[in-house]
């Protein structure tokens, strides 16, 4: 079966220093892979995408993830977190050949930057 | 503001009852999306309609039902209400039939069945 997992349920990080968001994937085909952040009492925002081409995907608010055909991974990072990056994140993937155009969500992590 | 509105914002209702929510896609976008968010569940797929034709179905209830309307803008209806049907229900919108194409959501409507 097609899935999306996010290991963590929540990550915590000091202001200032570095954080990665884990994603992995299993999907047959090449992906097309999604970070979405969700704020407090409002709905998903579209951070970054991954279609083709370079591995470095630069995105909204400073945020990169990178893709690793081989580990089969879409993981999200910033350089120097914010407090203002606590948020709820979503990886999506959707699979190339889907024929119904599902796209699967992973079922987020929980961002927490310490002040 | 992602340019998606959705209404209404809360809905409380009873048990057996049936409620629609309304969704109005962003100026120029042609596909809508239904997402059920509970905690115990995560962001579920429901349904995509892409200019006015069901595109793609995920995990929608036979309770639930949704459509197109030829100005774009789209209703989810939910009958036969049960407690587990608690969630917060998103629509999204993007400009074409989705694969590379990133999703707009809206603010959500929040589900209680009491």
């Amino acid at each position: 079966a097609q899935s999306v997992a996010q290991p963590e349920d929540q990550v915590n990080v000091a202001e200032g220093n570095p954080l990665t968001v884990k994603c992995t994937y299993s999907v047959s085909g090449n992906p097309y892979l999604f970070w979405y952040v969700q704020y407090p009492n409002r709905g998903l925002q579209f951070l970054l995408k991954y279609i083709t081409g370079d591995n470095l995907v630069k995105g909204s608010y400073g945020f990169e993830a990178e893709f690793n055909k081989s580990q089969t991974s879409f993981h999200l990072k910033k350089p120097s977190a914010l407090v203002s990056d606590s948020a709820l994140y979503f990886c999506a993937v959707r699979p190339l050949g889907n024929r119904d155009d599902k796209i699967i969500f992973g079922k987020g992590t929980r961002l927490h930057i310490l002040p | 503001d992602s340019g998606v509105t959705q209404t209404p914002k809360h809905l409380i209702t009873a048990t057996g009852q049936r409620v629609t929510l309304r969704c109005s896609p962003r100026s120029g976008d042609l596909s809508v999306y239904w997402y059920q968010q509970s905690l115990d569940q995560g962001l579920q797929f429901l349904i995509q309609y892409y200019n006015g034709e069901e595109r793609a179905k995920g995990n929608i209830l036979e309770r639930f039902s949704a459509q197109q309307f030829p100005d774009l803008h789209s209703e989810l209806n939910l009958s036969s209400l049960e407690l587990g049907d608690s969630a917060l229900y998103f629509c999204a919108s993007s400009v074409g039939s989705g694969r590379v194409n990133e999703q707009f959501f809206g603010p959500g409507t929040r589900l209680t069945v009491l």
